[in-house]
């Protein structure tokens, strides 16, 4: 069974500053996806990035992104130039593609609270 | 609007009061979902749904129901609520099950079982 941890329960920025938020996951299947989402205290869940796990690069948003490191089973998040908006509980989650059994489902890992300062 | 909608927003409720958790997207999504949110756990998946009249059990199926008998509707069903359903409810919907095909998460529905 697939699992995704997140080792760093809460952390914090200053305004401006750059910030990486960790995950790892466990899978024994070689074509997946990743993805980060955004949960501010509204609890409303945003779709951050999302990357393939066949694609080499790392995938950009912006200010947000990703450093894959498909051997090591890594997926962290780097938030550039902080903002006081970016405030939230950060979820790192995976899923399998469509073809296989229960393809869709999101795994989550446990979460990383981030709270920028002024 | 593009959006998914949960009702009620808030809850508190005693054991073994029967209670229904509604969504409702408005997309035309094949895909949806229910996932239950809780301390040091993250989300994890309750129900989904491929199609109409299509559902299969996610990681924690226990004590829940759902239906699909409409392409809009996927409610959450609690026959007997015990306080470990005490959670954060959030169903989610998508066109299919892509990399591309972004799964839209509802506002989420708070619940007490007391």
């Amino acid at each position: 069974a697939q699992t995704v941890t997140q080792s760093q329960p809460e952390m914090s920025v200053q305004e401006a500053e750059t910030v990486t938020l960790s995950c790892t996951y466990d899978t024994s299947e070689n074509n997946y996806y990743l993805f980060w989402y955004k949960q501010p205290p509204s609890r409303q869940m945003i779709l951050v990035i999302r990357q393939e796990a066949y694609k080499q690069q790392n995938a950009t948003e912006n200010r947000f992104s990703v450093n894959f490191q498909k051997a090591a089973k890594s997926f962290s998040l780097k938030i550039s130039d902080s903002q006081l908006g970016d405030t939230a509980m950060y979820f790192c989650a995976f899923m399998k593609p469509s073809f296989y059994n229960q393809g869709g489902k999101l795994i989550f890992g446990q979460g990383t609270e981030l709270s920028v300062k002024p | 609007e593009a959006q998914v909608t949960q009702n009620p927003r808030y809850l508190i409720t005693v054991t073994g009061k029967k209670l229904t958790v509604t969504c409702s997207q408005n997309m035309n999504h094949e895909y949806m979902s229910w996932y239950r949110q809780d301390p040091g756990l993250g989300l994890r998946q309750i129900y989904y749904s491929m199609n109409v009249e299509v559902t299969d059990k996610g990681d924690v199926p226990e004590g829940y129901k759902v239906s699909r008998k409409e392409k809009r509707n996927f409610p959450l069903i609690l026959e007997s609520p015990s306080p470990n359903q005490t959670s954060l409810y959030f169903c989610a919907s998508s066109p299919g099950t892509g990399f591309r095909e972004t799964q839209y998460f509802g506002p989420g529905t708070r619940l007490l079982v007391l």
